[in-house]
């Protein structure tokens, strides 16, 4: 059973530039959410997507923008890149259902951007 | 505003002694609280959670102890070992439409002694 995969691994852009980073989510999941985690932080939540919609946005600009597939994998993309944009960004996977909060969220190893 | 917060930072343990990493939160809609290991280079893995109706989830050498008045919950790791060093972070989340939506702390570098 694969779990959340993410590509690419890691990546230098420069400054201004455009990226788009992919995730594939855990099978049978079908809603997936972007995290940004800078050095020695904790993960904040960039957006979620579910049925191909943009369902919530934390608090990040609109350079930062994002899709999913029917096949629920996703993309982000960032424009405008910035310095301040270097990250690890991490995709995670979760199953949308009628239970209570707390479906089980699994991340995926993350995209390492560096911005130069 | 950091909606959950984390202590210590750092913390150092001696191999076969007890880790414990606290949080604390602000919103009361959080109803689902759990704990992540981070290995460096690696994404978040989940290590344990726990809902609000009860006070403690133990699982193997993992609990987690949570009372809901002071909205306060912590991870206690037994017997440490030199394998669990890694940064631990604490979670939260809330349901209907913040659902599946983590708000984290800040992370604890715990390293653990041989």
């Amino acid at each position: 059973d694969a779990g959340v995969t993410q590509s690419p691994t890691h990546l230098i852009k420069t400054r201004g530039q455009q990226v788009t980073l992919r995730c594939s989510p855990k099978s049978g999941h079908d809603t997936v959410s972007w995290y940004q985690q800078a050095l020695g932080q904790g993960p904040q939540f960039i957006f979620q997507y579910y049925e191909e919609e943009e369902r919530q946005r934390g608090n990040f600009p609109d350079r930062f923008s994002g899709h999913q597939f029917p096949n629920y994998s996703s993309e982000l993309n960032v424009n405008a890149l910035l310095l301040g944009d270097s990250a690890l960004y991490l995709c995670a996977s979760s199953l949308v259902g009628r239970r209570r909060s707390g479906n089980t969220i699994y991340f995926g190893e993350g995209s390492w951007l560096t911005v130069v | 505003q950091q909606q959950v917060k984390q202590s210590p930072q750092s913390l150092i343990v001696q191999k076969g002694g007890i880790s414990i990493i606290n949080c604390a939160y602000e919103n009361t809609a959080f109803d689902y609280f759990p704990w992540y290991q981070q290995f460096p280079g690696k994404g978040p893995a989940l290590l344990i959670a726990i809902r609000p109706d009860v006070s403690e989830k133990k699982e193997g050498r993992f609990t987690i102890s949570f009372n809901k008045s002071a909205k306060q919950f912590s991870l206690h790791i037994m017997d440490s070992q030199p394998g669990d060093s890694a940064t631990y972070f604490c979670a939260a989340s809330g349901s209907g439409g913040s659902n599946y939506k983590l708000t984290f702390g800040k992370g604890t570098l715990l390293t653990v002694n041989p």
